[in-house]
């Protein structure tokens, strides 16, 4: 059972440079979300989808874009990396919140922008 | 005040031990709590969900008290095997997923031999 699926799992870039992290998950479910996590910090929503084709701003969206073109995939992109975005990326999905509410995250991206 | 706030610990404890973590929101329309338990470099995974009635599972209880507007998570007989980091999960608004889901810093659990 694969789950969520994050690709790549590392990446260092250089400020300036482009990446795509892609998500993929095989539940059929409805939400995705792109999160990142840094030290004291905590995880917060970069941008999320609740369905093929829809996209929303999350609490930290700035320097990111997302895109979902498939209902299984969920990319996120960074046009020009910065050092403030060296992150661990976690995608995550969801069916709905009429039941137990439960998050299924990828296993993580540990980016390094230098 | 944070919409949700954790101690961050670390709370070291010896096997067997009873430990109990506390979570405060600041949002008294959230209507959906939840306790995810994150190991160290890995994703977080659900642990419970907390019900107004309460809810156990196994050595795990989850309280939620709205008045006061906080959860608490406690772990009975404590194994090697929980040493993770709790992180508190509040819902603002019920159903939707719009966004809305609110994750504490995490609580640092590390038990001892």
């Amino acid at each position: 059972n694969a789950g969520v699926t994050q690709t790549p799992k590392f990446r260092v870039l250089k400020t300036g440079q482009s990446m795509t992290l892609l998500c993929a998950q095989d539940m059929n479910h409805e939400y995705m979300y792109w999160y990142r996590q840094d030290p004291g910090m905590g995880l917060r929503l970069i941008h999320y989808s609740v369905g093929e084709g829809t996209t929303a701003k999350g609490e930290v969206p700035d320097g990111y874009n997302v895109s979902r073109l498939k209902k299984q995939n969920f990319l996120l992109g960074l046009e020009s990396a910065a050092p403030s975005q060296t992150s661990v990326y976690f995608c995550a999905s969801t069916r709905g919140w009429g039941d137990t509410g439960e998050l299924f995250f990828g296993e993580g991206s540990r980016l390094t922008v230098l | 005040r944070k919409e949700v706030e954790q101690d961050p610990g670390p709370f070291n404890v010896p096997e067997g031990a009873t430990v109990a973590f506390n979570c405060t929101y600041s949002n008294s329309a959230s209507q959906s709590f939840f306790w995810y338990r994150q190991d160290c470099r890995k994703e977080p995974k659900l642990l419970m969900s907390v019900y107004s009635s309460g809810n156990e599972d196994g050595r795990f209880t989850a309280q939620l008290n709205r008045a006061s507007q906080y959860i608490s998570l406690l772990i009975r007989d404590s194994k090697l095997s929980d040493s993770a980091t709790y992180l508190c999960v509040v819902n603002r608004h019920f159903g939707g997923s719009q966004g809305n889901l609110i994750f504490g810093k995490g609580t640092k659990l590390s038990v001892k031999p």
